[in-house]
């Protein structure tokens, strides 16, 4: 079975850089995993911020920025902001009979 | 207003059924996927299953832990996609979303989500 991996937590200070990545049990994440990344706070549905590994929604703020980084998908906060505390979960394609599987999720805290 | 409404959820006892139901408005419904993820209480996103547009035969995948029990359908010309849920698990009580998908533009809209619960 397909084991998509994220950081169970992460913490960063305010104004600060964080990256979060999301591993794949089959081997590197390419550019044809469709990287997805999703926050979500408490008692919310999730919000979209990147598709198809960079894409950013409308809405997205410009501090976050999507990549592939040493065989990973990645998610980058630059200047954290305290409103940036939440979960955040990658979601990647893998065709075939179950085309889509989640990461377990990283809680990101800002201290 | 662009919006996914569900609708649907409830209390059903284990081995029984349910229908949830998603509501479009405010853009082309035809001509996205529709897919379908839940989340239990504490714990963290599940893929649940798709079913694509017509221009890609409304072809349906679900996820390893309901293919074979979850039936995804969509009516286009009432702009509603639904979850048919049979044999339901204590293990299936969950929020379910739906979240609106496209290659080029990717999961554009999400739900605001309704609640299963499976319970005796």
């Amino acid at each position: 079975q397909t084991v998509v991996t994220q950081e169970p937590s992460l913490t960063v200070s305010p104004g600060g850089t964080v990256t979060l990545t999301c591993a794949s049990s089959t081997g590197a994440v390419t550019s044809g995993y469709y990287p997805n990344w999703f926050q979500q706070k408490p008692g919310q549905a999730p919000t979209s911020l990147i598709y198809s590994t960079s894409n950013k929604y409308s809405w997205t703020p410009a501090r976050f920025s999507g990549s592939l980084l040493g065989g990973k998908g990645a998610l980058t906060l630059s200047d954290v902001q305290p409103e940036d505390e939440a979960d955040y979960y990658c979601l990647l394609f893998y065709g075939g009979v179950q085309p889509w599987v989640f990461g377990g999720g990283t809680k990101l805290t800002v201290l | 207003e662009v919006q996914l409404v569900e609708s649907g959820g409830g209390l059903v006892q284990p081995g029984g059924s349910l229908k949830v139901s998603c509501a479009a408005s405010g853009f082309t419904f035809s001509g996205f996927a529709i897919h379908w993820v839940r989340q239990a209480s504490g714990k963290g996103l599940e893929w649940v299953g798709r079913i694509r547009s017509k221009a890609n035969a409304y072809a349906t995948a679900y996820g390893a832990s309901v293919k074979g029990r979850f039936t995804i359908s969509r009516d286009d010309s009432k702009n509603m996609a639904y979850l048919q849920m049979n044999s339901l698990k204590t293990e299936d009580t969950a929020i379910y979303y739906c979240a609106s998908y496209d290659i080029l533009t990717g999961y554009s809209l999400w739900g605001q989500g309704t609640l299963v619960t499976v319970s005796s």
